[in-house]
């Protein structure tokens, strides 16, 4: 079926320390869609990719989408306690969610 | 204001029973959703209405019945509970399908 796969499915890091989620799907992606779900909380949106190698920032987030537009990546730089959460992405359209990328950061 | 509001927040139920929760929201979109998210926090959509009109409908048991009296709610009915049951229950809104998605604050079921 259509799957999203993300990796990796946890990531503990010192606070401080980069992370980094990778999305990949076998088909081509007409947009993804990032999501940020804190510990008992739901998810919140936090970017769309549409276009080819597209790169957008937000603060010490950077998002990519693959030039095939079939991969995508989340990247924080330093981070910090307040970025723990889980980090989802999901496929445009059906809106199907890849598993999800866990982060712990130790002060 | 809450944008997309679910109730109730938590619901512990028996085996058997039959239960609703209800979804709500206050932005305008004309597309909502229903997902759940299992204890391994994997996201699944249920099913998706769009001005009131099913349009995604995945492989969930007929057990469970989405209704959509207007544009603003998507409540969803669940009969006779299993123990298989029991996930956070996720009501979002988009405007369009495949948007930007505004999630409810979640119910947690609990089946005994």
């Amino acid at each position: 079926g259509q799957q999203v796969m993300q990796i990796p499915q946890y990531q503990h890091v010192q606070e401080g320390e980069d992370f980094t989620t990778y999305c990949n799907s076998s088909t081509t992606l007409s947009n993804i869609q990032w999501y940020k779900q804190r510990p008992g909380g739901h998810p919140v949106f936090l970017i769309q990719l549409v276009k080819s190698g597209e790169v957008k920032k937000q603060k010490r987030l950077t998002f990519q989408f693959g030039e095939a537009k079939k991969n995508s990546s989340l990247h924080i730089t330093a981070t910090q306690t307040t970025d723990v959460g889980t980090y989802f992405c999901a496929k445009g359209g059906k809106l199907i969610f890849g598993q999800g990328t866990e982060l712990s950061v130790k002060p | 204001d809450t944008a997309v509001s679910q109730t109730p927040k938590y619901l512990v139920t028996q085996m058997g029973n039959d239960k609703s929760i209800k979804c709500e929201q206050n932005l305008g979109h004309d597309t909502m959703y229903w997902y759940k998210q299992d204890s391994k926090k994997f996201l699944k959509i249920m099913f998706s209405y769009n001005n009131k009109e099913l349009i995604i409908n995945e492989t969930v048991p007929n057990r469970f019945s989405p209704k959509s009296p207007d544009k603003a709610h998507l409540n969803l009915h669940i009969n006779s509970l299993e123990l298989g049951d029991s996930a956070v229950y996720f009501c979002a809104s988009s405007h369009g399908q495949g948007n930007e998605q505004f999630f409810g604050p979640g119910t947690r079921l609990t089946v005994l």
